[in-house]
């Protein structure tokens, strides 16, 4: 099983930040069959990135996804208010899929 | 428009057994990919179960295998998730979505496990 840790755990920032998410796997990603999810309270998870760099239909391009490998990062480059949120990231190379544990994003 | 629609939790004593569906509208399911996906009160996502668009391929994580089952009818345009031996810890809210990569998600259904 493929093990994902995302750091921190919760960042506490303000619009207009520009912020860093990291996901390490315990396994190389083959493929770079990396995903990222915001999830904003009572609603379900939305996907952000796939392929570890490739934007969803409709997401914003302040959204940039990177790595490959064992080493994945999510930047937001200027942070908006509907920005705050949890963001997961998942691996889809091998089952069973997995996901980090979640980075809270808030103000 | 794209939506999938969860429907069949509830509250079910320890060991019960629920049915789970998703049914699937603005497109056609027979041609993707699906996937149960849960989260428990106030934690994280941990993915369930898979099922190829062919359903060839199934898989499961070890939380639910030989409990769960998952199946689709793709005349119905649906998506299920048979869950036997339920446990308190298997309480989540189950989302239903598209494609290894997630793309499309219900908005979930709630299963309460308690006595």
């Amino acid at each position: 099983e493929i093990v994902l840790t995302q750091s921190p755990g919760t960042l506490s920032l303000s619009p207009g930040d520009r912020v860093t998410l990291s996901c390490r796997a315990s396994h190389t990603i083959g493929n770079t069959y990396l995903a990222w999810y915001q999830q904003k309270p009572g609603q379900a998870p939305r996907l952000l990135i796939y392929g570890a760099s490739t934007r969803a239909t409709g997401i914003p391009d302040r959204f940039t996804g990177s790595g490959s490998g064992t080493d994945f990062s999510l930047t937001i480059s200027s942070l908006e208010p509907e920005d705050f949120a949890v963001y997961y990231c998942q691996q889809y190379y091998n089952s069973p899929r997995t996901f980090g544990q979640g980075t809270n994003v808030e103000i | 428009e794209v939506q999938l629609v969860e429907s069949g939790g509830g509250l079910v004593q320890p060991g019960g057994s629920l049915r789970l569906s998703c049914v699937a509208s603005g497109l056609t399911l027979s041609l993707y990919e699906m996937n149960w996906v849960r989260q428990a009160p106030g934690k994280g996502l941990e993915w369930v179960s898979y099922i190829s668009s062919d359903g060839s391929g199934i898989y499961y994580a070890d939380s639910v295998r030989g409990r769960f089952t998952i199946s689709r009818d793709d005349a119905k345009n649906s998506l299920y998730l048979q869950a036997n031996s339920l446990r308190v810890e298997d309480t989540a809210i189950y989302y239903c979505a598209t494609n290894a990569r997630l793309d499309f998600w219900g908005r979930g259904t709630l299963v309460t496990v308690s006595s």
